[in-house]
């Protein structure tokens, strides 16, 4: 069975320091992978996407990077971290168009 | 502009009531999705419905393409049933958009 992790579960970061968020899924090759981002209180959405190894697509832009190094890593990150990208980080892999499975997520408060 | 618009925004219910929780699109799509969200964050997949009518236990869903339309009927509401109900819409760019969510708070 294919399992998602994310790391950290929490950080608590202050402005302008550097952050990176980690996703791994285990037991599936080649998966599309997802990053979501959700302000406290606000609405989910979709920031990058990756189909493969070294290609990432951006869908909001954010002051955020994303990169994936391996088959089965998607990493997000900045080097300056704004107030804004408080909130929860959500890491996701569509097998298909109509499945979707998420990671536990990473909540992120910045001061 | 907010592709997907759901409402209401919150809804209490006394246990065992019936919930009605409604999604509009701003394009026509048959990519639906409904989605719950766990108080701590984690999403759940819950149905996905690209028209007519889909069941899944106690959750019924309803999705008109030509209305842009989809609705979730969650009957005889339990306390564990409560938490925000996400839908959701695949563009055609691979993007998955969401609504801001239904708020359920079910009581004793």
């Amino acid at each position: 069975a294919q399992t998602i992790h994310q790391w950290p579960v929490a950080e608590i970061k202050a402005v302008g320091s550097p952050l990176s968020l980690g996703c791994t899924i285990k037991g599936k090759s080649s998966p599309n992978l997802y990053w979501y981002w959700q302000a406290t209180g606000g609405t989910l959405q979709q920031l990058f996407y990756s189909i493969t190894v070294g290609q990432v697509e951006s869908v909001v832009q954010l002051n955020l990077s994303a990169s994936r190094p391996k088959d089965d890593q998607f990493i997000l990150s900045t080097e300056k971290l704004l107030l804004s990208h408080s909130g929860f980080y959500l890491c996701a892999w569509r097998p298909t168009a109509y499945e979707q499975y998420f990671g536990p997520g990473t909540r992120l408060t910045v001061l | 502009e907010q592709q997907v618009q759901q409402s209401p925004a919150s809804l209490v219910l006394q246990e065992a009531e019936n919930a009605e929780l409604q999604c509009s699109f701003s394009i026509f799509t048959n990519q639906v999705q409904w989605f719950y969200q766990r108080p701590g964050g984690r999403l759940v997949s819950l149905l996905y419905n690209p028209s007519g009518t889909k069941q899944s236990g106690r959750l019924t869903s309803t999705t008109v393409i030509k209305e842009r339309r989809s609705s979730l009927h969650i009957s005889s509401s339990q306390i564990t049933d409560s938490g925000t109900y996400l839908c959701a819409m695949l563009s055609n760019y691979n993007v998955l958009y969401f609504g801001s969510g239904t708020k359920l708070t079910v009581e004793p």
